[in-house]
């Protein structure tokens, strides 16, 4: 059973970038999107942007256009999420999650499936 | 962008109460919604996407309903593990984008 490992907390200054990886254990994302996700303390879920790894076409919520970028390696079913120029408000869990995809609909992110246990991120001078 | 509200924002209930939860999209989206649960310092858990089919190994409780722009989630009968923050999520078009959500607590 296909599980989602993200990598470890972190502690960012103001300006500063951070890069959160999601990996496929037990399986692979071949033929899923993946889908970002973030929750602010006090706050609700709020989708940054996905990426599907077999197309290479990442897809950003407007909001983070111009900050965050989503890659994928094919080769180790990992995806990475990459937020820049960092403020306090980008405080928050990032979650990475499965989202399989239609067939009608090839580049959809159809629901979310697979979590990831989520990547504490705190922005602090 | 979609917009995604919810009602009620919150609701207390007790532990065998019949519980429903309401989500309305801003544009219509078919049937392409789905349905988490949120617990503190968990994932979220997928319970029922396409606005009606139900999560493999997600309790029959569970149950959603809706098309076009109004959607429901009810749930028969409130377990103790079920007080947790549920949202709605339209798969519909980019950006994604979820409901307010609804905290579900214990009155």
């Amino acid at each position: 059973q296909v599980q989602v490992v993200q990598s470890g907390a972190e502690v960012k200054k103001p300006g500063s970038s951070v890069k959160v990886s999601c990996k496929a254990s037990g399986g692979s994302f071949s033929s899923y999107a993946i889908s970002w996700v973030r929750q602010a303390p006090g706050q609700g879920l709020e989708w940054m942007g996905g990426i599907i790894p077999i197309f290479g076409t990442a897809n950003y919520a407007q909001k983070f256009q111009g900050r965050v970028t989503i890659t994928a390696d094919k080769s180790t079913s990992t995806a990475y999420m990459e937020l820049s120029s960092l403020r306090s408000e980008d405080t928050a869990v990032y979650y990475c999650a499965r989202a399989p995809r239609e067939l009608e609909r090839p580049y959809s992110y159809f629901y979310m499936d697979v979590w990831g246990k989520g990547t504490t991120v705190t922005v602090s001078s | 962008d979609i917009q995604m509200t919810q009602s009620p924002s919150s609701l207390s209930a007790s532990v065998g109460d019949r519980v429903t939860v309401t989500c309305r999209a801003s544009q219509t989206i078919s049937s392409y919604l789905n349905w988490y649960q949120h617990k503190p310092g968990k994932a979220p858990k997928l319970l029922i996407y396409a606005a009606s089919s139900l999560q493999s190994g997600v309790p029959s409780r569970f149950s959603g309903s809706g098309s076009g722009t109004d959607f429901t989630l009810t749930i028969s009968s409130l377990q103790p593990e079920d007080f947790a923050t549920y949202y709605c999520q339209q798969s519909y078009s980019t950006p994604l984008t979820f409901g307010p959500g609804t905290k579900v607590d214990i009155k």
